[in-house]
Protein backbone atom coordinates (compact mmCIF):
# COMPACT_ATOMS: atom_id res chain seq x y z
CA UNK A 1 0.00 0.00 0.00
CA UNK A 2 1.19 3.48 0.10
CA UNK A 3 3.72 4.58 2.74
CA UNK A 4 3.71 8.78 4.23
CA UNK A 5 3.94 10.78 1.34
CA UNK A 6 5.36 14.57 1.95
CA UNK A 7 5.01 17.54 -0.17
CA UNK A 8 6.81 19.32 -1.96
CA UNK A 9 9.62 17.30 -1.83
CA UNK A 10 12.01 20.64 -2.15
CA UNK A 11 11.06 24.03 -1.09
CA UNK A 12 13.48 27.13 -1.77
CA UNK A 13 12.18 30.40 0.31
CA UNK A 14 13.66 33.80 1.16
CA UNK A 15 14.22 34.59 4.61
CA UNK A 16 10.98 36.14 6.17
CA UNK A 17 8.26 34.62 4.26
CA UNK A 18 6.13 31.83 5.26
CA UNK A 19 6.56 28.07 4.00
CA UNK A 20 3.77 24.86 4.57
CA UNK A 21 5.06 21.56 4.71
CA UNK A 22 2.31 18.76 4.45
CA UNK A 23 2.47 15.29 5.38
CA UNK A 24 0.19 12.55 4.45
CA UNK A 25 0.53 9.50 6.31
CA UNK A 26 -0.38 6.08 6.33
CA UNK A 27 -4.26 5.46 5.84
CA UNK A 28 -5.41 4.65 9.38
CA UNK A 29 -2.29 5.47 11.20
CA UNK A 30 -3.45 7.16 14.21
CA UNK A 31 -0.07 8.64 15.21
CA UNK A 32 2.06 11.23 13.21
CA UNK A 33 5.73 12.65 13.98
CA UNK A 34 7.50 15.96 12.61
CA UNK A 35 11.11 15.48 12.68
CA UNK A 36 13.92 18.08 11.69
CA UNK A 37 17.05 17.21 10.48
CA UNK A 38 20.15 19.39 9.96
CA UNK A 39 23.25 18.11 8.05
CA UNK A 40 25.05 15.69 8.93
CA UNK A 41 22.74 15.28 11.93
CA UNK A 42 20.52 12.92 13.35
CA UNK A 43 16.97 13.69 13.37
CA UNK A 44 15.22 16.14 15.59
CA UNK A 45 11.74 15.42 16.99
CA UNK A 46 9.39 18.43 17.17
CA UNK A 47 6.03 17.78 17.69
CA UNK A 48 3.59 14.28 17.35
CA UNK A 49 0.13 14.11 17.42
CA UNK A 50 -2.18 11.12 18.40
CA UNK A 51 -5.50 11.67 16.24
CA UNK A 52 -6.13 15.40 15.78
CA UNK A 53 -4.37 16.93 18.99
CA UNK A 54 -1.09 17.43 19.71
CA UNK A 55 0.06 15.28 22.00
CA UNK A 56 3.68 16.72 22.51
CA UNK A 57 5.04 19.85 20.55
CA UNK A 58 8.27 20.37 23.25
CA UNK A 59 10.03 20.04 20.35
CA UNK A 60 8.98 22.94 18.49
CA UNK A 61 12.12 25.55 18.75
CA UNK A 62 10.28 28.57 18.82
CA UNK A 63 6.59 30.37 18.27
CA UNK A 64 7.13 30.77 14.39
CA UNK A 65 6.47 27.24 13.68
CA UNK A 66 3.41 25.54 14.43
CA UNK A 67 1.53 22.24 12.97
CA UNK A 68 -2.16 20.90 12.96
CA UNK A 69 -4.20 17.83 12.06
CA UNK A 70 -7.25 18.99 11.80
CA UNK A 71 -9.15 15.63 10.45
CA UNK A 72 -6.65 13.18 12.26
CA UNK A 73 -5.12 12.56 8.94
CA UNK A 74 -3.11 14.93 7.01
CA UNK A 75 -1.01 17.05 8.91
CA UNK A 76 0.69 20.56 7.50
CA UNK A 77 3.47 22.07 9.30
CA UNK A 78 3.89 26.08 9.33
CA UNK A 79 6.38 28.06 9.94
CA UNK A 80 6.43 31.87 9.82
CA UNK A 81 9.12 34.53 8.97
CA UNK A 82 11.34 32.07 7.89
CA UNK A 83 14.99 31.69 8.78
CA UNK A 84 18.31 30.61 7.23
CA UNK A 85 18.74 28.66 10.24
CA UNK A 86 15.30 27.05 9.87
CA UNK A 87 17.12 25.04 6.66
CA UNK A 88 17.26 21.51 6.71
CA UNK A 89 15.01 18.13 5.90
CA UNK A 90 12.04 18.02 7.64
CA UNK A 91 10.87 14.42 8.00
CA UNK A 92 7.35 12.90 9.06
CA UNK A 93 6.48 9.85 10.30
CA UNK A 94 3.33 8.16 11.09
CA UNK A 95 2.65 4.50 13.13
CA UNK A 96 -0.31 2.81 13.76
CA UNK A 97 -0.92 3.93 17.31
CA UNK A 98 1.94 5.55 19.44
CA UNK A 99 3.95 2.27 20.83
CA UNK A 100 4.34 1.10 17.30
CA UNK A 101 6.99 0.77 15.01
CA UNK A 102 7.23 4.16 12.63
CA UNK A 103 7.13 4.72 9.02
CA UNK A 104 8.88 7.53 7.62
CA UNK A 105 8.33 9.77 4.58
CA UNK A 106 11.17 10.84 2.25
CA UNK A 107 11.47 14.40 3.91
CA UNK A 108 10.82 17.60 2.47
CA UNK A 109 14.36 19.94 2.02
CA UNK A 110 13.79 23.55 2.77
CA UNK A 111 16.18 25.76 2.01
CA UNK A 112 16.09 29.63 3.15
CA UNK A 113 17.96 31.72 1.17
CA UNK B 1 26.77 15.38 26.85
CA UNK B 2 24.48 13.99 24.06
CA UNK B 3 21.79 11.92 25.27
CA UNK B 4 22.61 9.14 23.11
CA UNK B 5 25.83 8.03 22.24
CA UNK B 6 26.47 5.60 18.94
CA UNK B 7 29.79 3.84 17.94
CA UNK B 8 31.77 3.94 16.35
CA UNK B 9 30.57 6.85 14.46
CA UNK B 10 31.85 5.73 11.02
CA UNK B 11 32.59 1.77 9.97
CA UNK B 12 34.24 0.45 6.68
CA UNK B 13 34.02 -3.35 6.57
CA UNK B 14 34.78 -5.81 4.33
CA UNK B 15 31.76 -7.56 2.47
CA UNK B 16 31.21 -10.68 4.99
CA UNK B 17 32.22 -9.85 7.66
CA UNK B 18 30.32 -9.49 11.25
CA UNK B 19 28.69 -5.93 12.43
CA UNK B 20 28.37 -3.98 15.82
CA UNK B 21 26.87 -0.94 16.29
CA UNK B 22 26.76 0.15 19.98
CA UNK B 23 24.27 2.67 21.59
CA UNK B 24 24.39 3.93 25.11
CA UNK B 25 21.80 6.57 26.24
CA UNK B 26 21.68 8.33 29.69
CA UNK B 27 17.92 8.85 30.55
CA UNK B 28 15.19 6.18 31.23
CA UNK B 29 13.62 4.88 28.27
CA UNK B 30 10.43 2.55 26.96
CA UNK B 31 11.34 1.44 23.84
CA UNK B 32 13.95 2.24 21.05
CA UNK B 33 13.88 2.27 17.45
CA UNK B 34 16.77 1.31 15.09
CA UNK B 35 16.80 3.14 11.71
CA UNK B 36 18.69 2.81 8.81
CA UNK B 37 19.13 5.85 6.12
CA UNK B 38 20.35 5.84 2.86
CA UNK B 39 22.07 7.91 0.98
CA UNK B 40 19.05 10.66 -0.55
CA UNK B 41 17.55 10.58 2.83
CA UNK B 42 14.99 8.02 3.40
CA UNK B 43 14.76 6.21 6.42
CA UNK B 44 13.50 2.63 7.42
CA UNK B 45 12.37 1.61 10.67
CA UNK B 46 14.54 -1.88 11.00
CA UNK B 47 13.65 -2.81 14.59
CA UNK B 48 11.54 -1.31 17.85
CA UNK B 49 12.42 -3.18 20.94
CA UNK B 50 11.84 -2.86 24.69
CA UNK B 51 13.82 -5.89 26.04
CA UNK B 52 15.73 -8.88 25.23
CA UNK B 53 16.58 -9.45 21.23
CA UNK B 54 15.05 -9.15 18.09
CA UNK B 55 15.85 -10.69 14.83
CA UNK B 56 14.66 -10.09 11.03
CA UNK B 57 17.05 -11.79 8.38
CA UNK B 58 20.83 -11.00 9.07
CA UNK B 59 20.38 -8.18 11.52
CA UNK B 60 19.61 -8.56 15.23
CA UNK B 61 19.22 -6.04 17.75
CA UNK B 62 19.77 -6.38 21.71
CA UNK B 63 18.61 -3.89 24.46
CA UNK B 64 19.54 -3.96 27.91
CA UNK B 65 17.40 -1.15 29.42
CA UNK B 66 19.05 -1.87 33.21
CA UNK B 67 22.84 -0.81 31.49
CA UNK B 68 21.06 1.96 28.75
CA UNK B 69 22.61 0.12 25.75
CA UNK B 70 21.23 -1.41 22.91
CA UNK B 71 23.15 -3.12 20.04
CA UNK B 72 22.57 -3.58 16.42
CA UNK B 73 24.19 -6.76 14.54
CA UNK B 74 24.24 -7.30 11.20
CA UNK B 75 25.76 -10.93 10.04
CA UNK B 76 27.48 -11.84 6.70
CA UNK B 77 27.65 -7.95 5.84
CA UNK B 78 26.89 -6.74 1.81
CA UNK B 79 27.57 -3.77 -0.06
CA UNK B 80 23.83 -3.31 0.07
CA UNK B 81 24.04 -2.22 3.88
CA UNK B 82 26.19 0.80 3.27
CA UNK B 83 24.04 3.15 5.11
CA UNK B 84 23.75 5.21 8.28
CA UNK B 85 22.33 3.82 11.32
CA UNK B 86 20.43 5.62 13.71
CA UNK B 87 19.40 4.87 17.35
CA UNK B 88 16.17 6.46 18.67
CA UNK B 89 15.59 5.81 22.25
CA UNK B 90 11.85 6.79 23.35
CA UNK B 91 10.92 8.53 26.80
CA UNK B 92 8.22 8.86 28.42
CA UNK B 93 6.02 10.78 26.78
CA UNK B 94 6.38 9.23 23.54
CA UNK B 95 9.11 11.81 22.37
CA UNK B 96 12.06 9.90 20.28
CA UNK B 97 15.29 11.26 20.47
CA UNK B 98 18.19 10.52 18.07
CA UNK B 99 21.98 9.45 17.90
CA UNK B 100 23.66 11.17 15.38
CA UNK B 101 24.17 7.84 13.57
CA UNK B 102 26.49 5.26 12.64
CA UNK B 103 28.16 5.58 9.20
CA UNK B 104 28.40 2.19 7.58
CA UNK B 105 30.48 1.22 3.86
CA UNK B 106 30.38 -1.60 3.44
CA UNK B 107 33.51 -2.88 0.81
CA UNK B 108 33.22 -5.91 -2.08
Amino acid sequence: GAGVSQTPSNKVTEKGKYVELRCDPISGHTALYWYRQSLGQGPEFLIYFQGTGAADDSGLPNDRFFAVRPEGSVSTLKIQRTERGDSAVYLCASSPDVSDTQYFGPGTRLTVL
Amino acid sequence: KNEVEQSPQNLTAQEGEFITINCSYSVGISALHWLQQHPGGGIVSLFMLSSGKKKHGRLIATINIQEKHSSLHITASHPRDSAVYICAPRKAGNQFYFGTGTSLTVIP
